[in-house]
């Protein structure tokens, strides 16, 4: 079945730093890739996503490069603020599947000031 | 504004109690769904439902139930053979578009006391 693997946290950096968070899937079908994100005692909110190869996704300063051939979907950042602590979600969304979005584990970053 | 409304935010149960918490969308979804969240864990699926009167178990439905008699509204409610009911639940809903994602609550933290 589909499944989503994403790097293991916690993720601890200093404002200004670079941030990139791994994450590779495995899909029977042509998913689609969302990033997800989660602050202290709230829900999810959709971050960025990409529906088919090669596809960017972007928001709020972070991007994601759909790629097929590597089956990566890695969330980065060029200077990360104290206000992007949280944790990322990663996950697919198979259009042979019953619509249900397959999470990865969730990586918890912290950003130092 | 289109969204998702969970209430409450915070809940508290005394052990051997039904409690059940609410989840309204007024975004015309299809799908909705819920999950349960433990402290620095990932999101587990408890029930999903594509259309109204007929609902599918997740992962980890029992000592759970569920009801979709209408398209708005889907209801959790958390019997008391839920043995470890203490947890942050969030619902979310989604249109009939793999390349859409979900749209989440803000979350119901359930307590046993």
């Amino acid at each position: 079945g589909d499944s989503v693997t994403q790097m293991e946290g916690p993720v601890t950096l200093s404002e200004e730093a670079c941030l990139t968070i791994n994450c590779t899937y495995t899909a029977t079908g042509y998913p689609s890739l969302f990033w997800y994100v989660q602050y202290p005692g709230e829900g999810l909110q959709l971050l960025l996503k990409a529906t088919k190869a090669d596809d960017k996704g972007s928001n709020k300063g972070f991007e994601a490069t759909y790629r097929k051939e590597t089956t990566s979907f890695h969330l980065e950042k060029g200077s990360v603020q104290v206000s992007d602590s949280a944790v990322y979600f990663c996950a697919l969304s198979d259009r042979n599947s019953a619509r249900q979005l397959t999470f990865g584990s969730g990586t918890q970053l912290t950003v130092l000031p | 504004d289109g969204g998702i409304t969970q209430s409450p935010k915070y809940l508290f149960r005394k052990e051997g109690q039904n409690v059940t918490l609410s989840c309204e969308q007024n975004l015309n979804h299809d799908a909705m769904y819920w999950y349960r969240q433990d402290p620095g864990q990932g999101l587990r699926l408890i029930y999903y439902s594509q259309i109204v009167n007929d609902f599918q178990k997740g992962d980890i439905a029992e000592g759970y139930s569920v009801s979709r008699e209408k398209k708005e509204s889907f209801p959790l409610t958390v019997t008391s053979a839920q043995k470890n009911p203490t947890a942050f639940y969030l619902c979310a809903s989604a249109p009939d578009r793999a390349d859409y994602g979900y749209t989440f609550g803000s979350g119901t933290r359930l307590t046993v006391v």
